[in-house]
C-alpha cells in the first residue's frame, strides 16, 4: 500500500484567514514533503521532515508553518496568504531520509486565496 | 549542477500509436538516481520507475517502457498502444545519492513535464 492522503481536496480562502492542510500516510515512512505546484511547472519543494524533525526548509514564507505532530501526519498551517500563493499543494513520503529513495504522492490540496 | 530537460512540452497522438517521451539529465556525480511521475488531471503524482545510474538495462511494464542510456544521459519513456487513461503530465526527475554537507542537491530535481495528450 503506497497510500498517501491529504485532506481537504479543495480550500478557498480569504487573506485574513488560518487554515490547515492535511497529510497522512501510514507505509511506516519516516520522511515527508511540502511540495508546492503551480500550474503548468513542476512540483517546488518546500519542507522536510525527517523523523519528525524539519530538516528542510526551502525559504518558504513565514505565511507557510509547517509541523509533524508524529511519524504518520503532517499538517502545514496557512495564515496571511497571499492570491499567488493559490497553487496545488502536495505532500510526499518515502521510506527513508536519502533523497534517492522513491517518494510518494499523496492527490493534493487546490487552494485558492481571494 | 544537477538539470533535468523535458524538451517535450506537449504531445498529442491518436489512441492506439506508439509515444516516446524525451528525458535528458545532467549531473558531475557518478551516483544517481532516475525517476518517471505521472500526474493526470486529478493531480496526483503517481510514481512510474526509480532507476540507479548503475543499471543501464532498459525496463518494460505492461505498455511502458524505459531507455536508459548513459552515453546520451537519457532516460526516455515510450508508452506502447497509448490509450485515453494515458493522457497526463510526466514528469522525469533526477537525484544525486550525495549526504548533506558533500554539495550534493538535497531535492528532487524535476523536468518541466511534457503534457501527453492522447484523442480516440
Amino acid at each position: 500500500d503506497t497510500e498517501v492522503t491529504q485532506t481537504p481536496k479543495h480550500l478557498v480562502m480569504g487573506m485574513t484567514n488560518k487554515k490547515s492542510l492535511k497529510c497522512e500516510q501510514h507505509m511506516g515512512h519516516r520522511a515527508m514533503y511540502w511540495y508546492k505546484q503551480k500550474a503548468k511547472k513542476p512540483p517546488e519543494l518546500m519542507f522536510v521532515y525527517s523523523y519528525e524533525k524539519l530538516s528542510i526548509n526551502e525559504s518558504v514564507p513565514s505565511r507557510f508553518s509547517p509541523e509533524c505532530p508524529n511519524s504518520s501526519l503532517l499538517n502545514l498551517h496557512l495564515h496571511a496568504l497571499q492570491p499567488e500563493d493559490s497553487a496545488l499543494y502536495l505532500c510526499a513520503s518515502s521510506h527513508g531520509t536519502i533523497i534517492t529513495e522513491t517518494q510518494y504522492f499523496g492527490p493534493g490540496t487546490r487552494l485558492l486565496v481571494l | 549542477a544537477q538539470k533535468v530537460t523535458q524538451a517535450q512540452t506537449e504531445i498529442s497522438v491518436v489512441e492506439k500509436e506508439d509515444v516516446t517521451l524525451d528525458c535528458v539529465y545532467e549531473t558531475r556525480d557518478t551516483t544517481y538516481y532516475l525517476f518517471w511521475y505521472k500526474q493526470p488531471p486529478s493531480g496526483e503524482l503517481v510514481f512510474l520507475i526509480r532507476r540507479n545510474s548503475f543499471d543501464e538495462q532498459n525496463e518494460i511494464s505492461g505498455r511502458y517502457s524505459w531507455n536508459f542510456q548513459k552515453s546520451t544521459s537519457s532516460f526516455n519513456f515510450t508508452i506502447t498502444a497509448s490509450q485515453v487513461v494515458d493522457s497526463a503530465v510526466y514528469f522525469c526527475a533526477l537525484s544525486e545519492a550525495k549526504v548533506s554537507g558533500q554539495g550534493g542537491s538535497e531535492k528532487l530535481v524535476f523536468g518541466k513535464g511534457t503534457k501527453l495528450t492522447v484523442n480516440p
